[in-house]
């Protein structure tokens, strides 16, 4: 099956400073990316749709100048989260979406820790 | 409002007998897609099943079955013969068909959590 990798899968960082999350589509072009957040045992949130050559589109309440989306090409989406702050603590995953009709396939995720 | 509502934060059940997780959902688009995820203490997100709004029968994959009520707009999953392995977190999710084709809206989730 369709296969979407994230890197990296773990990451700390200082209060202050960028961190940059890949997700890549390893077996199929995908055209649309989607970029979640989720707390401990709660559910996950969407943050953005990102769209292959064009600007993501954010959900209401996200800052965009915050958390950064670039879908540069049709397997490799990342998100930037800028001079992060230990609020945006939190397990980032990136799901992919092949073609109309298809599954999401999601990525294992991303914990960040900002300490 | 809610639009995929999970009333059970957590559910209890001993191995090998079967469990249902609840899930409700609201909408008003006639095409829309509903979907099952579990979530282990890994956090990858794993597809257990899908029912599309117009589909006639239930879907079934394995020991995961979902049961479709929609005129009570519910889409319950019915998990037979638990597993230790089947411990995780649940998801109900629901795509809906037009502008927001592809995006999933997750309920709040399920702990479920299989006795020996």
């Amino acid at each position: 099956g369709a296969v979407v990798s994230q890197h990296p899968s773990r990451v700390i960082c200082k209060s202050g400073t960028s961190v940059k999350i890949e997700c890549r589509s390893l077996d199929f072009q995908a055209t649309t990316m989607f970029w979640y957040r989720q707390f401990p045992k709660q559910s996950l949130m969407l943050m953005a749709t990102s769209n292959e050559g064009s600007k993501a589109t954010y959900e209401q309440g996200v800052e965009k100048d915050k958390f950064l989306i670039n879908h540069a090409s049709l397997t490799l989406s990342t998100l930037t989260v800028t001079s992060a702050h230990p609020e945006d603590s939190s397990f980032y995953i990136c799901s992919a979406f092949r073609d109309r009709g298809d599954e999401q396939y999601f990525g294992p995720g991303t914990r960040l820790t900002v300490t | 409002a809610q639009k995929i509502t999970q009333t059970q934060p957590g559910m209890f059940v001993q191995e090998k007998e079967a469990v249902t997780l609840d899930c409700t959902y609201d909408t008003s688009d006639p095409s829309y897609g509903l979907f099952w995820y579990k979530q282990p203490s890994s956090g990858e997100m794993i597809f257990l099943i899908y029912q599309g709004s117009y589909d006639q029968q239930n879907a079934t994959e394995g020991r995961y079955s979902l049961n479709f009520q929609k005129a009570r707009k519910s889409a319950n999953l019915v998990i037979s013969a638990s597993q230790l392995g089947d411990s995780a977190m649940y998801f109900c999710a629901m795509r809906e068909g037009g502008t927001s084709y592809g995006k999933l809206t997750f309920g709040q989730g399920t702990i479920l959590t299989v006795h020996p």
